[in-house]
């Protein structure tokens, strides 16, 4: 049974500032790593995806991948007020990457 | 592109009624999902179908029903409504099994 576990729970940095989200989970045989993005009100949007260990750099966002630390993350460089957010990660299932388990996810709130 | 529309936005119901959410894709996509979001927080899965016809129960099935009668759409029953499912229902649609999900809006449900 897969366990996904995201910290912190809710974050305010600065306008500016680097900011760095986590996820765990239980499963060193996953396959599919993903950071969704829920701006309130809205749908949830895919936002970056890492699929083996290193690194994966998209613009301001990056993610580390450590599947024996059982542990990704994600990196914000300069963190603007529209990056204030809901930010949930999500890991497939082994044996069925169509099934995907969601984290309770970290509020992020970037003061101008 | 294309979209995903959840009927409807917000649904009122009585404790103990049977209440039904409706969900469209034009993506035509293969998989479809449903996620129930309490509170602004992380999503859990309640079922979801990989054909038409098909259905795949999630974590939290318990109390729903679901059904698949064509590719493009994908109902949710909530059997018997409580005051403790008043939540966000998120549908979703996937077309590679690699976690990368689109999302609708979703259903506000709340129960008096």
């Amino acid at each position: 049974q897969q366990n996904v576990q995201q910290s912190p729970e809710s974050l305010i940095v600065p306008e500016g500032a680097r900011t760095s989200l986590n996820c765990t989970f239980s499963d060193s045989a996953s396959q599919y790593f993903w950071w969704y993005r829920q701006h309130s009100g809205k749908a949830p949007k895919a936002l970056m995806s890492i699929f083996s260990n290193g690194e994966k750099e998209e613009g301001r966002f990056t993610i580390h991948l450590n599947k024996a630390s059982l542990h990704f993350s994600l990196h914000i460089r300069d963190s603007q007020p529209s990056d204030s957010a809901l930010y949930l990660c999500a890991v497939t299932i082994t044996g069925n990457t169509r099934k995907l388990i969601f984290g309770l996810g970290t509020t992020l709130q970037v003061q101008p | 592109g294309g979209i995903i529309t959840q009927t409807p936005k917000f649904l009122i119901g009585q404790e103990g009624q049977k209440l039904t959410l409706k969900c469209q894709q034009n993506f035509n996509h293969d998989t479809m999902y449903w996620y129930r979001q309490d509170s602004g927080k992380g999503l859990r899965l309640i079922y979801y179908s990989i054909t038409e016809n098909d259905l795949q129960k999630g974590d939290l099935s318990e109390g729903y029903d679901a059904s698949r009668e064509k590719k493009s759409s994908f109902s949710l029953t909530v059997t018997s409504a409580q005051k403790n499912e008043m939540a966000v229902f998120l549908c979703a649609s996937s077309k590679t099994n690699t976690g990368q999900l689109y999302f609708g809006e979703g259903s506000k449900l709340t129960v008096l």
